[in-house]
């Protein structure tokens, strides 16, 4: 199994431009989610997917749109990238394993895209 | 926000114990996570502790919760070179099960 993946690892863009970051998951987890990670503000969720064809905002949606038309694909897109974007984008997923709380949420994360707007 | 408190760096020499602290603010967490980031990767779960517990001890790693305080806390044994990373503490919040993280603490283990 390959886990999450992240497509790409590294991109630049300049202001205005567009572009969408692609999450895959092979686990067949409901339960998707979009981070970026600033240094000294830990993660923070932008937005995520309760299950095939759902998306929910988080805390930081501003200026993002996702879509998750396949249960193992999750899509963060840009439509026109600002320097506040610059960050590291972190796709996980998680799901109920059997004999813990519906509340227990391990997330499994990608290994994140780096992102500068230049 | 800054629900979640830690603070962001703590240096410790190999061998010695670290311990790791995190505040929270939500009272109705049922569950309380540790994971650990090692350079130019993702996060990784360490280990986890549910609300009803005080303690959890898990080989190297000894995570304390004290539910009065709402302090959780995260001791590493022995502590390694292979230690160093960054460790964020998160809660479960919300219907949709998200995780809300600290800011996360810089763990460096010196020689």
């Amino acid at each position: 199994n390959a886990g999450v993946t992240q497509t790409p690892k590294f991109r630049v863009l300049k202001t205005g431009q567009s572009m969408t970051l692609l999450c895959a998951q092979d686990m067949n987890h409901e339960y998707m989610y979009w981070y970026r990670q600033d240094p000294g503000m830990g993660l923070r969720l932008i937005h995520y997917s309760v299950g095939e064809g759902t998306t929910a905002k988080g805390e930081v949606p501003d200026g993002y749109n996702v879509s998750r038309l396949k249960k193992q694909n999750f899509l963060l897109g840009l439509e026109s990238a600002a320097p506040s974007q610059t960050s590291v984008y972190f796709c996980a997923s998680s799901d109920s394993p059997p004999g813990l709380r519906r509340e227990y949420n391990e997330q499994f994360f990608g290994p994140g895209t780096r992102l500068t707007v230049l | 926000g800054e629900d979640v408190e830690q603070s962001l760096f703590l240096s410790v020499r190999e061998g010695d114990s670290s311990v790791i602290n995190c505040t929270y603010t939500d009272s109705s967490s049922t569950y309380l996570y540790w994971y650990k980031q090692e350079p130019g990767a993702g996060l990784q779960l360490l280990t986890y502790i549910f609300s009803n517990m005080d303690m959890k001890q898990d080989q190297r790693l000894t995570v304390l919760l004290n539910k009065k305080d709402k302090h959780l806390s995260l001791r590493i044994a022995d502590t390694q070179t292979g230690d160093s990373a960054i460790y964020f503490c998160a809660e479960t919040r919300g219907s949709a099960r998200q995780l809300t993280f600290g800011s996360g603490t810089q763990l460096t283990v010196l020689p």
